[in-house]
């Protein structure tokens, strides 16, 4: 089955710089990748998603690309802000029968952007 | 027009219980997912269904079982409960789309579900 690779685990920033995350996934059939994020005791919301033929997405301030030869996507959040601070998750998905497209999720990305 | 809603919103069971967690979507949405999250793991998925009276095995679906009975509730079941399944369980719906598009899992706000 699919396995989807995150880091970093925890990251920090000051307000203002700029965060990356990396995921890589393993099965070179997925072709749709979402980005939720998760604020405590919350539940998790698409902020950004990237199809197969796309190479780069961007909305506001954050941006995904993507490299289907490497199997690796990334997260770019530009001017952080501390309310972007929350944990996100990486995804990957394929059409597993009936349209299903079932997600395998990375272990997630604590973010902390520092005042 | 409430989303994905899920009852209970917290539970202590003692091993070997049973309890039943409820879904509910009220957008129409063909396809429902279960998913339990745990510390460091991200999220996992359990069964899911592509349509009323259809149900599937995901990653971690030892343990558990599920019903669709309705096309807006999705059901999951513990017929005996043990403290591995500690955990919180979101419920997610999805609604058909043609191609690529329109792939938003839309979730539920979660049970707390601890199994002592």
């Amino acid at each position: 089955g699919e396995n989807v690779e995150q880091h970093p685990s925890t990251l920090s920033v000051q307000e203002g710089d700029s965060a990356v995350i990396k995921c890589t996934y393993s099965d070179s059939a997925s072709n749709y990748f979402p980005w939720y994020k998760q604020e405590l005791g919350k539940r998790p919301q698409l902020i950004i998603d990237i199809r197969s033929n796309v190479g780069e997405k961007k909305d506001q301030r954050i941006a995904v690309t993507l490299n289907k030869t490497a199997k690796h996507f990334s997260l770019h959040i530009t001017e952080t802000q501390p309310e972007d601070s929350a944990v996100y998750f990486c995804a990957a998905s394929k059409n597993s029968g009936a349209g299903s497209y079932q997600l395998t999720f990375g272990k997630g990305t604590k973010l902390s952007v520092i005042p | 027009n409430a989303g994905v809603t899920q009852t209970p919103k917290f539970r202590v069971l003692k091993t070997g219980q049973s309890m039943t967690l409820l879904c509910a979507q009220d957008m129409n949405h063909e396809y429902m997912y279960w998913y339990r999250q745990d510390p460091g793991m991200g999220l996992r998925l359990i069964h899911y269904s592509v349509g009323e009276g259809t149900t599937a095995k995901g990653e971690v679906p030892d343990g558990y079982n599920v019903s669709r009975l309705k096309k807006q509730n999705f059901l999951l079941g513990l017929e005996s409960a043990a403290p591995s399944q500690t955990s919180v369980y979101f419920c997610a719906s999805r609604g058909r789309s043609p191609g690529l598009a329109g792939h938003e899992q839309y979730f539920g706000p979660g049970t707390r579900l601890t199994v002592t």
